[in-house]
């Protein structure tokens, strides 16, 4: 069993469009991340939650604690936001990983 | 501030052999987390360190080791390579631990023939 399920696995988007990925954990954290994977391998850290909402520029993530999900939204998606997006969450002394999203933002 | 740093970037071993990747933090981190990435597994914990100790550990084997120095830098140890040990090597620095942003390296990617 997976402590951390995302969806969907794949998205295709056009250009312009709003995009939302879920995550759903099983276990109790004391913080989730989204990352961001581009081909060839680099990860960046889009957002640390561990309650409510964050936004930085297009990129809109939230937490509810008590259902044990997150979302994370892009408005307005681009090109360049094709990537995947992972969801890890931090439980007592472990990380757990999401199996990530591919999304690809049409011209 | 320098990002994370890792070396090597590429890395061709023989089952067998064994191997050390290092990583060099953000200047002022002192946590190091190790992950493994593979098109199976995904991504996975390995271990985390800060300031030189073991905080918390995967589910690995004891194969895989690492250590932190006094000045943050990190190195991790794979012995006895096995073909599954192909992977990329990500490390990742914060102020504290996973509780704080993480900033990830450029990875090594390993590949065991």
């Amino acid at each position: 069993k997976n402590e951390v399920e995302q969806s969907p696995q794949n998205l295709t988007a056009q250009e312009g469009e709003f995009i939302t990925i879920n995550c759903s954990y099983s276990v109790g954290i004391s913080a989730l991340h989204w990352l961001q994977q581009h081909p060839g391998g680099g990860i960046v850290s889009l957002f640390m939650l561990s309650s409510g909402k964050k936004k930085h520029g297009r990129l809109i993530a939230t937490i509810n604690i008590q259902e044990k999900h997150s979302s994370l939204h892009i408005t307005a998606s681009h090109p360049r936001d094709s990537a995947v997006y992972i969801c890890a969450v931090r439980s007592r002394n472990q990380f757990y990983f999401g199996t990530g999203t591919s999304l690809t933002v049409i011209p | 501030k320098a990002g994370v740093t890792q070396t090597p970037r590429y890395l061709i071993k023989t089952r067998g052999q064994q191997v050390t990747l290092s990583c060099s933090p953000i200047s002022g981190h002192r946590s190091v987390s190790w992950y493994q990435q593979t098109p199976g597994q995904g991504l996975q914990f390995l271990f985390e360190y800060f300031s030189e100790t073991q905080r918390n550990k995967g589910n690995f084997p004891g194969r895989f080791s690492g250590r932190q120095f006094s000045n943050s830098r990190s190195e991790m140890n794979v012995s006895t390579l096995e073909l599954g040990d192909s992977a990329l090597y990500l490390c990742a620095s914060s102020t504290n631990s996973g509780r704080n942003e993480q900033y990830f390296g450029p990875g090594t990617r390993l590949t065991v023939t």
